[in-house]
């Protein structure tokens, strides 16, 4: 069973469009995030939740917004994009609680805007 | 949020070298952790240091948690083919309750045949 996962794996879509990303996690963790990593392979933080609490809220547009009905699930949803929201999308999850924060990753969504 | 400068960026050697990767920061983490991305999936983690001078090894791969808990640096013995991707450092500073990991921007790693 895959611990992360996220769907969908490719995602090419217009300038203008609306589009989600869903992910899931099935380790029972408390917090969840989304990261975006850039062609330079730079992974940065956007969002973080913790038991469906937003956390942490880094420099991103609202067009970015996420969506957490359950501590299980962390999806993302993105209004009216951008040519510049093209990179691939991370969703991780770990257990915030423990003595050091190990995260898991999904595998990633690319996201290309046209 | 707290910077990790990663070095080299990139690094290219031949089989059987030895390679030393760097991870420095200004600021003190709580732990700071080594994760190994391949091409089309996501970082997969490979080590978590958490006491200062602390000396973790896996197989060919050694870390090492600097004294002050600010620099962190992965050396690999030997190295294989099967060693090529992006090797990401990444700091824990929930200590201050924030949750989140803060990565340096990778070493891509090229290990030629």
């Amino acid at each position: 069973d895959t611990a992360v996962s996220q769907t969908p794996k490719y995602l090419v879509t217009q300038m203008g469009n609306d589009k989600s990303i869903k992910c899931e996690q099935n380790l029972g963790h408390d917090t969840m995030y989304w990261y975006k990593q850039d062609s330079k392979k730079f992974l940065k933080i956007m969002f973080s939740y913790n038991n469906k609490e937003l956390i942490i809220n880094e420099t991103v547009p609202n067009r970015f917004s996420p969506k957490s009905p359950d501590k299980a699930h962390l999806n993302l949803h993105i209004n009216s994009l951008e040519l510049g929201d093209s990179a691939v999308y991370f969703c991780a999850s770990s257990q915030a609680q423990s003595s050091n924060t190990e995260a898991f990753f999904g595998q990633g969504t690319r996201l290309t805007v046209v | 949020t707290q910077l990790l400068e990663q070095s080299p960026q990139f690094l290219s050697i031949q089989e059987g070298e030895n390679l030393t990767v760097y991870c420095n920061s200004s600021s003190v983490f709580s732990s700071l952790q080594w994760y190994r991305q391949e091409p089309g999936e996501g970082p997969v983690l490979l080590v978590t240091v958490v006491t200062g001078g602390e000396v973790k090894k896996l197989k060919r791969l050694t870390f090492q948690f600097g004294d002050a808990r600010k620099d962190s640096s992965l050396h690999i013995t030997a190295a294989q083919p099967g060693d090529t991707g992006l090797y990401l450092c990444a700091g824990d500073d929930s200590g201050a309750g924030s949750y989140q990991l803060t990565f340096g921007k990778g070493t891509k790693l090229s290990v030629i045949p």
